[in-house]
């Protein structure tokens, strides 16, 4: 049971390159989330999704967004890295009709210079 | 919009001291509240959790946390912390009819042996 995959594990960008972060889930939980964790800072909520088909923002929306291609997948995509952005991105599950805790990634690094 | 709000950034305690984090959230309204432990490297896991009834919840390794309604708190204790609690952890609320779950800051801790 591989719980919640996200691709790649690092990643280095040069300002104004793009890239999509990879998020699946076999745990057929409705809500996904992506989260970006810096020092300091805790975790922050870029984008989350109820269900298939819908998305709503979270805290740090700007710069970012998200696909829920379905049920399983949540993508998360920078149309123009910029430095700000270099962060830990985790992505998340979980069973909100049970009341189920978040399932983590194991996070993505990136690194925009 | 809901936040939450962790005092103690960074505590340092010897082996067998007692342990309290605090959080405090902003919302008027009905919450779900979560606690999150964050061991070096890993991602994050869940510690407990609070949705309705009894006030007083009990975690894993020993951990519990009291919902203080009152006084929208929901510190985390342990009577006798060990050298492997070191780690950061993490508050969470949860606005009940809303999939969004909101962070704090995180509080790291160091257990010295």
């Amino acid at each position: 049971n591989a719980g919640v995959t996200q691709t790649p594990k690092f990643q280095v960008l040069k300002t104004g390159q793009s890239m999509t972060l990879q998020c699946a889930q076999d745990m057929n939980h409705n809500s996904m989330y992506w989260y970006r964790q810096d020092p300091g800072m805790g975790l922050r909520l870029i984008y989350y999704s109820a269900s298939e088909g819908t998305t709503d923002k979270g805290e740090v929306p700007n710069g970012y967004n998200v696909s829920r291609l379905n049920k399983r997948e949540f993508s998360l995509r920078l149309e123009s890295a910029a430095p700000s952005q270099t962060s830990v991105y985790f992505c998340a599950s979980s069973d909100r009709a049970q009341m189920g805790p978040l399932h983590f990634g194991n996070g993505t690094r990136l690194t925009v210079t | 919009a809901q936040s939450v709000s962790q005092h103690n950034h960074h505590v340092i305690l010897s082996e067998a001291a007692s342990l309290e984090l605090g959080c405090n959230y902003s919302y008027g309204g009905t919450v779900n509240l979560f606690w999150y432990v964050q061991y070096p490297g890993q991602h994050l896991q869940l510690l407990l959790k609070y949705f309705s009834g009894d006030p007083l919840v009990k975690g894993i390794k020993g951990f519990e946390a009291e919902f203080i309604k009152s006084k929208f708190s929901f510190n985390l204790r342990k009577p006798s912390v060990q050298w492997s609690d070191t780690a950061e952890y993490f508050c969470a609320v949860n606005v009940n009819r809303d999939d969004k779950i909101i962070f704090g800051k995180g509080t790291r801790l160091h257990i010295l042996p």
